[in-house]
């Protein structure tokens, strides 16, 4: 199948600080890339939609302005926390959709903690 | 997108066959039936997907119904490795959109 890959896999980080957090489709272009949020032993939560060179789709409640996406190519989009702050430690995985296919493919996560 | 409806936990047994049931009752004529799986701390994992007939390939199949309210992914043989919460997510085919909205899914555990 399809590879996405998540950069870094594990992040430790101070409160206040901006963590940047990498999705790369490896094997196919993605116009469409999606970053999800999962808490502990809850489902995951879509947090916004990005398609290469626009801006991102935000769901309702996640703060644009905190939760920066970056989609500057078919095979690259970012996240960046900014302002870090422990509630905003979680498992964070990418996605993103392989449209010659029809399907949707995910990346490994990225475990953010905040102290 | 259509709301889904999946048991909370099912059990099986190694190398036996699990069906996992799903219900959309509300299924519209572009859903695609989709089904994700993921084993801990690791992202979900595409299984299969379909729209009315129903698909094999070499992790699962997928029965669906004749009225496409509901369906079933079926392992042929649970090993130790397909333990993981199995999420059954419709998704409307129309291009660029249509997310896959998760539930809770259903927590498969294999006994050996």
């Amino acid at each position: 199948g399809a590879v996405v890959s998540q950069h870094p896999s594990w992040v430790i980080c101070k409160s206040g600080t901006s963590v940047k957090i990498e999705c790369r489709s490896l094997d196919f272009q993605a116009t469409t890339m999606f970053w999800y949020r999962q808490f502990p032993k809850q489902s995951l939560m879509l947090m916004a939609t990005s398609n290469e060179g626009s801006k991102a789709t935000y769901e309702q409640g996640v703060e644009k302005d905190k939760f920066l996406i970056n989609h500057a190519s078919l095979t690259l989009s970012t996240l960046t926390v900014t302002s870090a702050h422990p509630e905003d430690s979680s498992f964070y995985i990418c996605s993103a959709r392989d449209i010659s296919r029809e399907t949707q493919y995910f990346g490994p996560g990225t475990r953010l903690l905040v102290l | 997108d259509a709301k889904t409806t999946q048991p909370n936990s099912m059990e099986s047994n190694e190398e036996e066959p699990v069906h996992l049931p799903c219900n959309h009752s509300t299924i519209s004529g572009t859903d695609y039936i989709h089904w994700y799986r993921q084993l801990p701390s690791q992202g979900p994992e595409y299984v299969i997907h379909g729209l009315t007939s129903n698909v094999n390939n070499r992790m699962a199949s997928l029965a669906i119904a004749e009225d496409r309210k509901s369906s079933t992914l079926i392992l042929h043989r649970a090993t130790l490795r397909d333990a993981a919460v199995y999420y059954c997510i419709l998704r409307t085919r129309t291009g660029s959109q249509g997310n896959l909205i998760f539930g809770k899914g259903t927590k498969l555990s294999v006994k050996p």
